[in-house]
């Protein structure tokens, strides 16, 4: 299995809904990361967990708040987000201890999100 | 700090063409690898080509390489015989080689349009 499975695919949600979006890996890969994407844009990264241990975050604001429950599994927990907030959520994984030639990220489909 | 440049927002190119897409980087870090990304309109981030900056020999795989020149800091990506199914947004990406999780920095992509 070598691919990052993100669930849901679309998502539309009210500025008072509470939702969480979800992120599975089965590569054996220690490091999982969040990537918020605005349209025409590049990725932009919001976190990082290191062996299931949050290491990076890029100073994202408190309605976004990720959790890793095992090294599988990455989570981000969405509350009183605002229209800004739309984008294409996207995670990715990588070994994240040294660096294996060639490999880099592997990124799921992505997330797409729009708050109304 | 780490910064990608793409300057070509978009390429138009006739199909079975050869096209160059240009990347230069800048980077205080003495080691880094550099990738490039190919996100058709489904969202996902599509792993193509690796450089590590100690590689000696340009990297290619199937129908792409990668142009570097350490010394000019540019990494560009070269695709023969171009496809439609080539027709997507390429992003450049760089990070650091040490240990642990590392951010992955992008530059702001170029969109390859490939015409029939």
């Amino acid at each position: 299995d070598t691919e990052v499975t993100q669930t849901p695919k679309h998502l539309v949600m009210g500025m008072t809904n509470k939702k969480s979006l979800k992120c599975e890996q089965h590569m054996g890969h220690r490091a999982m990361y969040w990537y918020k994407q605005k349209a025409k844009k590049p990725p932009e990264l919001m976190f990082v967990y290191s062996y299931e241990k949050l290491s990076i975050n890029e100073s994202v604001p408190s309605r976004f708040s990720p959790e890793c429950p095992n090294s599988s599994l990455l989570n981000l927990h969405l509350h009183a987000l605002q229209p800004e907030d739309s984008a294409l959520y996207l995670c990715a994984s990588s070994q994240g201890t040294g660096f294996p030639p060639g490999y880099g990220y592997t990124f799921g489909s992505g997330t797409g999100l729009t708050v109304v | 700090a780490q910064k990608i440049t793409q300057t070509q927002p978009g390429m138009f190119v006739q199909e079975k063409e050869a096209v160059t897409l240009d990347c230069t980087y800048d980077t205080s870090d003495p080691s880094y690898g550099l990738f490039w990304y190919k996100q058709p309109s489904s969202g996902e981030m599509i792993f193509l080509i690796y450089q590590g900056s100690y590689d000696q020999q340009n990297a290619t795989e199937g129908r792409y390489s990668l142009n570097f020149q350490k010394a000019r800091k540019s990494a560009n990506l070269v695709i023969s015989a171009s496809q439609l199914g080539d027709s997507a947004m390429y992003f450049c990406a760089m990070r650091p080689i040490i240990q642990g999780a590392q951010k992955l920095v992008f530059g702001q992509g170029t969109r390859l349009t490939i015409n029939p």
